[in-house]
């Protein structure tokens, strides 16, 4: 079975300064989709960005962006320019590109990384 | 455009209960997924719903059931409620296809306390 490991629990970065939060998963799968959610009070996850193993550039989305290390199985999010209003949970996942034999997939995420932004 | 939308929103409820938790999928989608989300935790897959069927389900007990109905809305229903069932209640839903690449929406959940 998949594997989504966030080792950082907790982060903190000063408004308008960068940070990036970490990610490393584990597959014997070739051809599989990366994500990383937010979750902020109100619980609703919400896509920040999206990486498709198979595309060697990394995803940026405005102020996020990604660092995808296929062979090391590693994919870290980097905040830019950091609001007041990104701090949240923030959830890494792992889906597989094939869907199974039942026609489906789900979702494999990590523990999350809660980021605080100081004013 | 309504996204994914869940009720209610909090419930309690006493050990050995049962509690039906629903969902109404953003509009065009056909495929409604359930997660738990226990405290500090990340959701964990419970089961995925096709064309009224169950069509994948995670590592939870048969006290966990569910149905969608013809208008691809879906119930989650847990019988025999344990204390360990408190968490956070998630349903996200998405459109079929040949790959898994479609983007997956969430709503804001079902928050269940088990007393």
């Amino acid at each position: 079975a998949q594997t989504v490991t966030q080792s950082q629990p907790e982060m903190s970065v000063q408004e308008a300064e960068t940070v990036t939060l970490s990610c490393t998963y584990d597959t014997s799968e070739s051809d599989y989709y990366l994500f990383w959610y937010k979750q902020p009070p109100s619980r609703q996850m919400i896509l920040v960005i999206r990486q498709e193993a198979y595309k060697q550039q990394n995803a940026t989305e405005n102020r996020f962006s990604v660092n995808f290390q296929k062979a090391a199985k590693s994919f870290s999010l980097k905040i830019s320019d950091s609001q007041l209003g990104d701090a949240a949970m923030y959830f890494c996942a792992y889906r597989s590109a094939v869907l199974d034999k039942t026609g489906a997939n789900n979702l494999f995420f990590g523990t999350g990384t809660r980021l605080t932004v100081i004013p | 455009d309504a996204g994914v939308t869940q009720s209610p929103t909090h419930l309690i409820k006493t050990r050995g209960q049962q509690v039906t938790l629903r969902c109404s999928p953003k509009s065009g989608h056909d495929t409604v997924s359930w997660y738990q989300q226990a405290l500090g935790q990340g959701p964990q897959f419970i089961f995925q719903y096709y064309e009224e069927e169950e069509r994948q389900r995670g590592n939870f007990p048969d006290r966990f059931s569910g149905h969608q109905f013809p208008n691809y809305s879906s119930e989650l229903n847990v019988n025999a409620l344990l204390l360990g069932d408190s968490a956070l209640y998630l349903c996200a839903s998405s459109l079929d296809g040949t790959r898994s690449g479609n983007t997956i929406y969430f709503g804001e959940g079902s928050w269940l306390t088990v007393v």
